[in-house]
Order: C-alpha cells, then sequence, then structure tokens
C-alpha cells in the first residue's frame, strides 16, 4: 500500500482482556517496528522483525506482550491480560532495510479501563 | 544507554519568526537522525533524515543539522507559520542495533 496501516485506530478494552493490534507495513519493506508512545513521551522501542523472524525483542515489556510477522508482511501485536499501565498509542513502522529512513503508521490508541 | 534531550520541550512564537530547535544524543556511534513531526492524535510524519556522513539536510523552509562528534542536531524552520504548529521529535539510530531512539520533542506553537 501507499502507506504503513494500522487498525484499529482506537482500542477501549477491560482490564484482563485480550488484544491484538494490526499493522499493515509498506510493500516491499522487509523491516517492520513496533512502538509504544505514552502521552507527552517520544516514542519507546518494543519489537524489530526482519522478514518473518523477530531480530529484536528486547523493548517488550514483559510476557503478556508478543508479535508475529508470519509471513514477512503484515504484523500482529498481541497483549495478554491487558493492564491500565498498557493504555499508550501503538505506533508501527516500515523501512526499506534497517539502517535506512521508517515510515510510521498512525497508530493504535489502546485504553484499558 | 543511548539518550536523546529536546530542548526547548515548548516553544510558542509569533507567525513569521525563523526558530531553531535542538537535539542532543549521548552516544555518537549512529548510522542516521531523523526529524519527525507529530500533529495531536496522528502518527509520525519524517520530515528530514541525515545519514551518518552528513552534515546537513533541507526540505523546503526546514533545514536540519549534524555534528555527530558532539552529538548534537539543530532543525531551522524558517519563517514560521500557523500550520508548523505540532510536535517535533528528533530520533537516532545506533549502529549498535535496529532501534530508534527518541527524544521527548519539543511543542511548537506559531500564533497568527
Amino acid at each position: 500500500g501507499a502507506g504503513v496501516s494500522q487498525t484499529p485506530s482506537n482500542k477501549v478494552t477491560e482490564k484482563g482482556k485480550y488484544v491484538e493490534l494490526r499493522c499493515d507495513p509498506i510493500s516491499g519493506h522487509t523491516a517492520l517496528y513496533w512502538y509504544r508512545q505514552s502521552l507527552g513521551q517520544g516514542p519507546e522501542f518494543l519489537i524489530y522483525f526482519q522478514g518473518t523472524g523477530a531480530a529484536d525483542d528486547s523493548g517488550l515489556p514483559n510476557d503478556r506482550f508478543f508479535a508475529v510477522r508470519p509471513e514477512g508482511s503484515v504484523s500482529t501485536l498481541k497483549i495478554q491480560r491487558t493492564e491500565r499501565g498498557d493504555s499508550a498509542v501503538y505506533l508501527c513502522a516500515s523501512s526499506l532495510r534497517d539502517d535506512y529512513g521508517y515510515t510510521f503508521g498512525s497508530g493504535t490508541r489502546l485504553t484499558v479501563v | 544507554k543511548q539518550e536523546v534531550t529536546q530542548i526547548p520541550a515548548a516553544l510558542s512564537v509569533p507567525e513569521g519568526e525563523n526558530l531553531v530547535l535542538n537535539c542532543s544524543f549521548t552516544d555518537s556511534a549512529i548510522y542516521n537522525l531523523q526529524w519527525f513531526r507529530q500533529d495531536p492524535g496522528k502518527g509520525l510524519t519524517s520530515l528530514l533524515l541525515i545519514q551518518s556522513s552528513q552534515r546537513e539536510q533541507t526540505s523546503g523552509r526546514l533545514n536540519a543539522s549534524l555534528d555527530k562528534s558532539s552529538g548534537r542536531s539543530t532543525l531551522y524552520i524558517a519563517a514560521s507559520q500557523p500550520g508548523d504548529s505540532a510536535t517535533y521529535l528528533c530520533a537516532v539510530l545506533e549502529t549498535s542495533g535496529s532501534r530508534l531512539t527518541f527524544g521527548e520533542g519539543t511543542q511548537l506553537t506559531v500564533n497568527p
């Protein structure tokens, strides 16, 4: 596609529920990244995919967070047993290569109530 | 651990003024530095990308400079307009990994 697409744009869920956030990168971009942005702060790295594999998942805060990219294009960020502290904007970005400029999606605003 | 600092945190200027936003980083081992713009409730829009071997990049009224050895970058906006009002984020891509490290941003307001 023309840009990075993220769905849903907004998600409200109850504490303890499971959520999935989807990212559709720019066609042909092999590198895909997930970031999390809390109010008033810069985005923080979560995980980086090169193709289908997670090349760096050191930013995932705990084992409730997991991400997949089974066919090397669309990626899903999965959060189990959500907590109120997980509320943030989750941003996805893709890049032609890992030392190139990034293109970000519009993000998914997750609110855990 | 790489740390990125942006000064000032907020800036309010009258329309037409030239302005400079500052970014500093602690580890000079970087591939590139990127400036982004973020409008309220929106994602990030890339403005300028400077590779580590470059000193500056220009796009329209925007000019970004990079001094890798001193760990500094500036974003210069000429003849500011109300439409420039947004948060500006600086981010560095380190050679040791494939993650961007962001500053906390400068919130710019240009008053008509």
